[in-house]
């Protein structure tokens, strides 16, 4: 079936380290896939996408790559702020899903420390 | 860019009472809506998928009797969790898909209510 897996958190990382979130996906087609951020307390907010292979999205200093050859997603930003502590939600969207239902990760807590 | 609203944001109620929530699409037709629920520190879950004027498709596992979903509007959709016990407390969260022609799968997310029943 279609499913996505990403690392188990939390991620504790001091201010400007570098920050990888790995994230796979299982799926029969092409997805689309997306990561999502979610601050304390608030909804999901869309973060970046991609739409079809080696295609990067990027936002924010953050990107990822769509790779179909690993069916892999990570995301990455050179140098984090204390401001990006929040939930990192890796996720696959498209037909294959039935009526573009959104098949989310576990979710991977990153915490900057100042 | 679009926005979805949910009304309200917070909601306390008694055990045994019944609740709506609300999502709103607020600049933007939405043919298709989405109900998630996601437990503390835990990933959503897709509880029903909603399409204006037709009934909701109830994912495995979801009481369709428990969690009433009405779509009456292209840019209204309500979650009705009736005789709410404690373990229905939860984080609620809508999104909403656009119903412009050609439009690129995007889904906009609700900022979720947070119920908690006593």
């Amino acid at each position: 079936g279609n499913s996505v897996t990403q690392m188990e958190g939390p991620v504790t990382l001091s201010e400007e380290a570098f920050l990888t979130i790995n994230c796979t996906y299982t799926a029969t087609g092409y997805p689309s896939l997306f990561w999502y951020v979610q601050y304390p307390g608030e909804g999901l907010q869309l973060l970046l996408k991609a739409t079809k292979a080696d295609d990067k999205g990027s936002n924010k200093g953050f990107e990822a790559t769509y790779r179909k050859e690993t069916t892999s997603f990570h995301l990455e930003k050179g140098s984090v702020q204390v401001s990006d502590s929040a939930v990192y939600f890796c996720a696959l969207r498209g037909v294959m899903t039935g009526g573009f239902k959104t098949i989310f990760g576990a979710g991977t807590r990153l915490f900057v420390k100042a | 860019g679009a926005v979805v609203s949910q009304h309200p944001s917070r909601v306390i109620c008694k055990s045994g009472t019944s609740v709506k929530i609300e999502c709103r699409s607020l600049d933007f037709q939405a043919t298709t809506m989405f109900w998630y629920r996601q437990f503390p520190k835990q990933s959503l879950m897709l509880m029903a998928t909603s399409n204006e004027g037709s009934k909701a498709t109830y994912e495995q596992g979801v009481e369709k009797d428990k969690f009433l979903i009405n779509h009456a509007s292209l840019t209204l959709s309500t979650l009705t969790v009736t005789s709410a016990h404690p373990e229905d407390s939860s984080f609620y969260i809508c999104s909403a898909r656009s119903a412009e022609a050609g439009g690129n799968n995007e889904q906009f997310f609700g900022p979720g209510t947070r119920l908690t029943v006593l």
